[in-house]
């Protein structure tokens, strides 16, 4: 099993809608979670960390299921700026000194 | 202005040519990293340091070096004997190793 692993889509949806991406990691020691985003040809961004008790910012919240080892993304209202590819990260364990994973992202499109 | 400058932003070489990439930040982070990104792949990481004076092999380390004699700069360089050198090079910086990272504008290598 990868460390981190997220549908590659393309999700491709309209305007307004709500569509949410999940990602699973394998370690269950994983302490810190986050949300990228990454624009075509661009350099990622961050977009939220991911808290154990959920987290939202405007349209867009972000939970964690430690039970089952995942972490899910759900954008409201979804607007044509928001197409790009969403990269999940995980911190693998929780000694302080491991580098982030990234899962090999989801790409959205949202059509007019 | 805060932040992680890499150059150049394009930059072509002959086959059998070591080149080396800049990466430098004013952010005070310990932290700092390299990943490489190909078409339509995910980031992998090359090299990662926590502190001046040290570095640590990523997951794709072969045919690159690194040094870290400085704590806002990291030069990554691709040696000969890196196979496929052509992709994009993504450096980022944390406070720690284990916390997010933040991303310079990247660097795209051709090598022909």
């Amino acid at each position: 099993r990868k460390e981190v692993e997220q549908d590659p889509g393309p999700f491709n949806v309209p305007e307004g809608a709500t569509v949410a991406f999940n990602c699973t990691y394998s370690n269950s020691a994983s302490q810190s979670f986050f949300w990228y985003r990454q624009d075509c040809r661009k350099e990622p961004k961050l977009l939220m960390s991911v808290y154990s008790s959920g987290n939202e910012d405007g349209r867009f919240t972000a939970q964690l299921n430690r039970a089952s080892q995942y972490i899910s993304l759900l954008i409201r209202d979804s607007k044509l700026s928001d197409s790009a590819t969403y990269l999940c990260v995980v911190i693998p364990v929780n000694s302080g000194n491991t580098p982030l994973v990234f899962g090999k992202g989801t790409r959205l499109s949202v059509i007019a | 202005d805060g932040g992680i400058t890499q150059s150049p932003k394009y930059l072509f070489r002959k086959e059998g040519q070591n080149v080396t990439l800049s990466c430098e930040q004013n952010l005070n982070h310990d932290a700092m990293y390299w990943y490489r990104q190909d078409p339509g792949q995910g980031l992998r990481l090359i090299y990662y340091s926590q502190i001046v004076n040290d570095f640590q092999k990523g997951d794709i380390a072969e045919g690159y070096s690194v040094s870290r004699e400085k704590k806002e700069s990291f030069p990554l360089t691709v040696t000969s004997a890196q196979k496929n050198p052509t992709a994009f090079y993504l450096c980022a910086s944390g406070m720690t190793v284990g916390t997010e990272a933040f991303f310079g504008q990247g660097t795209r290598l051709t090598v022909v």
